[in-house]
Order: structure tokens, then sequence, then C-alpha cells
């Protein structure tokens, strides 16, 4: 079955510097990505996505990328703020019925 | 307007109890979910349903049985509770269309919280 690898599971940034979320998947038919943000004790919302036909989306601070030969893709997050920490997920999904999500990064950016 | 709601927020009972958890969304999607989200904030699938119909069952014990009465409601109720069941159980919603997914929308989650 699909498994999704992330990294690092900690990340720590000064404010205004740019952040980057890794992660691997495995199963080569998975075709959609989306990145969840949790903030303390709230519910993951989805911050952006990007599906297999297409490399790269960006949406004001939040890029992502996506590389299909190497099942990689990554998160990038420019200008961080305070309001950006919260705790990152990767998933990936073949176009089934289950998003595997990856194990998360807990995201610290200092003012 | 709440998209996923699901209740309660929080519950805490006692291990050998019987609980249940209500998922209702008002978002018209053909697909929901339940995810088990532990204190390494792990998010889990447990169970996913289409058109009131089980799809996934992801090797949960099956103390826990969930129950779909019509595609906008998924309710989880658990037996024999363990305290190993402690964790946010967040109930979840999306679109498929053929082969496309989307995104999922998340309830709000439920602590669970056994002693």
């Amino acid at each position: 079955g699909e498994n999704v690898e992330q990294h690092p599971s900690t990340l720590s940034v000064q404010e205004g510097d740019s952040a980057v979320i890794k992660c691997t998947y495995s199963d080569s038919a998975s075709n959609y990505f989306p990145w969840y943000k949790q903030e303390l004790g709230k519910r993951p919302q989805l911050i952006i996505d990007i599906r297999s036909n297409v490399g790269e989306k960006k949406d004001q601070r939040i890029a992502v990328t996506l590389n299909k030969t190497a099942k990689h893709f990554s998160l990038h997050i420019t200008e961080t703020q305070p309001e950006d920490s919260a705790v990152y997920f990767c998933a990936a999904n073949t176009g089934g019925f289950k998003t595997i999500f990856g194990a998360g990064t807990r995201l610290f950016v200092k003012a | 307007d709440t998209a996923v709601s699901q209740t309660p927020k929080y519950l805490v009972t006692q291990m050998g109890n019987d609980k249940s958890i209500k998922c209702e969304q008002n978002l018209g999607h053909d697909t929901m979910y339940w995810y088990k989200q532990d204190s390494k904030k792990f998010l889990k699938i447990m169970f996913s349903y289409n058109n009131k119909e089980l799809i996934i069952n992801e090797t949960v014990p099956n103390r826990f049985s969930p129950k779909s009465p019509d595609k906008a409601h998924l309710n989880l109720h658990i037996n024999s509770l363990e305290l190993g069941d402690s964790a946010v159980y967040f109930c979840a919603s999306s679109h498929n269309s053929g082969q496309m997914n989307t995104e999922a929308f998340f309830g709000q989650g439920t602590r669970l919280t056994v002693v």
C-alpha cells in the first residue's frame, strides 16, 4: 500500500526566512497531493494541493513542487510569519478512497 | 454554517464503556472518513465510506463499528474502550469523481480520553 514519509519532523526558522518540508511517496499511481496545516487544537485544513499532471503550483507565499519520477514533493513557505507556526501534513492519494498522510512537521517561526 | 460537524468535542470515559461519536457533513460529498490522531499527531485513516458503503477498513479492531445511515452521516461506535483508544478522532468528507479525488474537509475533532 501507499506509504508517505515526511521530513523534517520539527523545523524552526526565524521570521522572514523560508521553510521547506519534503515528502516522498511509494505508490506511483498516486495522482493527488494535498498539504494540510493544523494549528494547535484545531482541525487540519488544506493550504495547497497539486495533481500529478503539474510540476509546480504557487499561492502567494506558499508553493508546492512535484517530481513524479523521484516520487518527491515539497512545500515551500517564503517570508515566514509567526502565524505560520503549526503542524504541516503532506498527503498522497491514488484517486481512490484513501488519503495517506505523512507524519507531520511541526514548524516554529521565531519572531 | 459548519461544513463537517462532529459531536461531542470532548469525551472522557472509563475503560470498558461503550461510546459513540457522531458526524454530519452538509457539503453534499459522497465520501466520508474517520481518522485517528495520536499524541504524536500522526493522522491514521480508520475507515472510508462512499455513498454509505464501507470501502476501506484499515485493520481497525472490531470494537470500532462505523455506521452510515445516509451519505451525509458517518457515526463511530466504540465498544469496550481501552486506554490505548485515547486520541483525537477526526471525521472528514470529500468528493470523489471517478478516479479524481478532492480535498478532505475535517470536522473539529473529538478528544477521547479513556481513564
